[in-house]
């Protein structure tokens, strides 16, 4: 079984460009959610995927959008990057159709905008 | 205003110490889970508790749920220093769709345990 796995692991951008990440999900999982995780802080809901689109948003703006694919797997996007984006950003896979089985978390591409 | 507040936040002992983490809210949950991040890695989850009251045992932790499913605790005996990392209390909130994978976690419980 393949685990959540996640690219690149770290990643520096300066500020106002825009930014990729990438999430493969665990095999046998079709919803990815993204999470925001500043340092030392629990992580924040940004969005969640499945069946190709968005099922649910947290507190985030425009900016940050989202992907998925026919195979499950995402995308995150990030335009106009600004200095307080810099966190660790955490993809977690789940079976939809399952609401007692745990998220998987992978782990986490580490951001920094200078 | 945080949903879950965690405490302490920060947590310093050392091996052999036992310890209590704490997840308290205004709000009462179906559910609760408990997940564990080690440096440079996913969190990983622990438990999740459904019922009032209930306790539930992982070798060296212990998890409760509040009688009114508001708060919980997480003890961990004898701790060691495979015990560090962050500790995370999270709910399932509503953001829309199906409430399922949106969790809401409390800031957290840095832990280290010193040989």
């Amino acid at each position: 079984e393949t685990g959540v796995t996640q690219s690149p692991t770290h990643l520096i951008k300066t500020r106002g460009q825009q930014v990729t990440l990438r999430c493969s999900s665990q095999s046998g999982h079709n919803t990815v959610s993204w999470y925001q995780q500043a340092l030392g802080q629990g992580p924040q809901f940004i969005f969640q995927y499945y069946r190709e689109e968005e099922n649910g948003r947290g507190n985030f703006p425009p900016r940050f959008s989202g992907l998925q694919f026919p195979n499950y797997s995402s995308e995150l996007n990030v335009n106009a990057l600004e200095l307080d984006d810099s966190a660790l950003y955490l993809c977690a896979s789940s079976h939809s159709t399952d609401i007692n089985s745990p998220l998987h978390f992978g782990n986490g591409t580490r951001l920094t905008v200078t | 205003t945080q949903l879950l507040e965690q405490s302490p936040q920060f947590l310093s002992i050392q091996e052999g110490e036992n310890l209590t983490v704490y997840c308290n809210s205004s709000s009462v949950f179906s559910s609760l889970q408990w997940y564990r991040q080690e440096p440079g890695e996913g969190p990983v989850l622990l438990v999740t508790v459904v019922t009032g009251g209930e306790v539930k045992k992982l070798k060296r932790l212990t998890f409760q749920f509040g009688d009114a499913r508001k708060d919980s605790s997480l003890h961990i005996t004898a701790a060691q220093p495979g015990d560090t990392g962050l500790y995370l209390c999270g709910v399932l909130a509503n953001a829309g769709g199906t409430s399922y994978g949106k969790l809401t976690f409390g800031q957290g419980t840095i832990l280290t345990v010193h040989p």
